[in-house]
Formats: structure tokens, C-alpha cells, sequence
């Protein structure tokens, strides 16, 4: 089972940020936070993952809060190729273990 | 860089039937997961191959295996399918086993299965 909750669906108007959040209160120490994203019709796209510092590159920034107990994942300029349903799995970096997908949050970005 | 490839992009298959979808992982690329994708499951994991040899599999039945060859592509195979099974099969590759290392996964476009 999915170890994270994420809000079903969200707007965000075309150029602002979108805001992603995740609750993952259960997290262990070892477990990391990623985010992967899939636009209609093809298949998952990994953004960023982190364990407790923030990160960024080219495509977003993870916060992590400090209990590591939620994050939120930062589209800085969204655009209407952003569209997309964004999922946040909690998973160790160490052991062989697979992705677990939620249901993720459908984010609609609006002209 | 080719990204990973799936054949074929589209089938339909009656029950009873079976299937045998293929992947192409990035040149390089050590792992290849499997997952089925349905409205009502969303993405669910199937098994991972990584070496020629399943590292890890998912909570679906013996009807669904998988095999990887020598040059890392790999094959899934479902034999006397149901209804159920008409999904969205996406394949991924990885440099090193998921969760190990350099573990960021690359999916390829997927197949979609319709039994009828």
C-alpha cells in the first residue's frame, strides 16, 4: 500500500507556482522521498527525490519539512504541459524494493 | 540517448488467450520493472529483472512471468487471460536495481492490452 497521502486534484493558472503537497507521517529514517509525474497517455516520468535536505534541478525543488513528516514539491513556472497527475512515493534507497504509486493528485495547470 | 521501447503499442487479445509484450531498456541499462496500469488499481508493480534473473515481484498470479535476455531486453508473457486484464502494461528501466544506487526509472510509452 501506498505510504503517502496527496490531495486528489488541483488548479494552478498558467506562469505561478504550483505547490504540490504530500503527507507521509509514517516515513522511516532510511526512506526517501520521489515524485514522478505522467502526462496523459504516457508513462511515469521521475522529477526529484530527497531525504531530508531540500533539492531542486531543472524541472522542480522538494521541501522537506523538518519532522519529515510531509514535503511539497515546487513547479516554479507552470505550464500548460505540466498537466499532469503527480505522484509522491516513499520508498528506502537501500534494499531491493519497488515503486508503490498512489493515486497521486491530477494537477491542472489553466490558462 | 533512445528512451526504453515497448512493442507492440496496441493489442487485443480474447480470454483464453495469451500475450507476450516486449521491452527495450536504455543502452546501458541493467533493470527492467514491469507494471500494469488500470483505472480501478492505478499503477501496480509486476516483477523486476535485472541480470537475466527476477529481483523482486508483485502480488499478481503465476499467470503473469516475465524473463530478461543477455542484452537486458526483456519479455512479459500472460497466458489464458481474463477480462481483467485488459490494462496499460508499462515497462522501466533503470541503471542498477530499484532501490539500489543510481535507481531513477525510466518508463517507456507502454502497451495496451484489451481482451475481449
Amino acid at each position: 500500500d501506498a505510504k503517502t497521502t496527496q490531495p486528489p486534484s488541483m488548479d494552478c493558472a498558467e506562469g505561478r507556482a504550483a505547490n504540490l503537497p504530500c503527507n507521509h507521517s509514517t516515513i522511516s529514517g532510511n526512506e526517501y522521498v520521489y515524485w514522478y509525474r505522467q502526462i496523459h497517455s504516457q508513462g511515469p516520468q521521475y522529477i526529484i527525490h530527497g531525504l531530508k535536505n531540500n533539492e531542486t534541478n531543472e524541472m522542480a525543488s522538494l521541501i522537506i519539512t523538518e519532522d519529515r513528516k510531509s514535503s511539497t514539491l515546487i513547479l516554479p513556472h507552470a505550464t500548460l504541459r505540466d498537466t499532469a497527475v503527480y505522484y509522491c512515493i516513499v520508498r528506502p534507497y537501500s534494499g531491493n524494493t519497488p515503486l508503490v504509486f498512489g493515486k497521486g493528485t491530477r494537477l491542472s495547470v489553466i490558462a | 540517448k533512445a528512451g526504453v521501447t515497448q512493442t507492440p503499442r496496441y493489442l487485443i487479445k480474447t480470454r483464453g488467450q495469451q500475450v507476450t509484450l516486449s521491452c527495450s531498456p536504455i543502452s546501458g541499462h541493467r533493470s527492467v520493472s514491469w507494471y500494469q496500469q488500470t483505472p480501478g488499481q492505478g499503477l501496480q508493480f509486476l516483477f523486476e529483472y535485472f541480470s537475466e534473473t527476477q529481483r523482486n515481484k508483485g502480488n499478481f498470479p503465476g499467470r503473469f512471468s516475465g524473463r530478461q535476455f543477455s542484452n537486458s531486453r526483456s519479455e512479459m508473457n500472460v497466458s489464458t487471460l481474463e477480462l481483467g486484464d485488459s490494462a496499460l502494461y508499462l515497462c522501466a528501466s533503470s541503471l542498477e536495481l530499484a532501490g539500489v544506487g543510481n535507481d531513477e526509472q525510466f518508463f517507456g510509452p507502454g502497451t495496451r492490452l484489451t481482451v475481449l
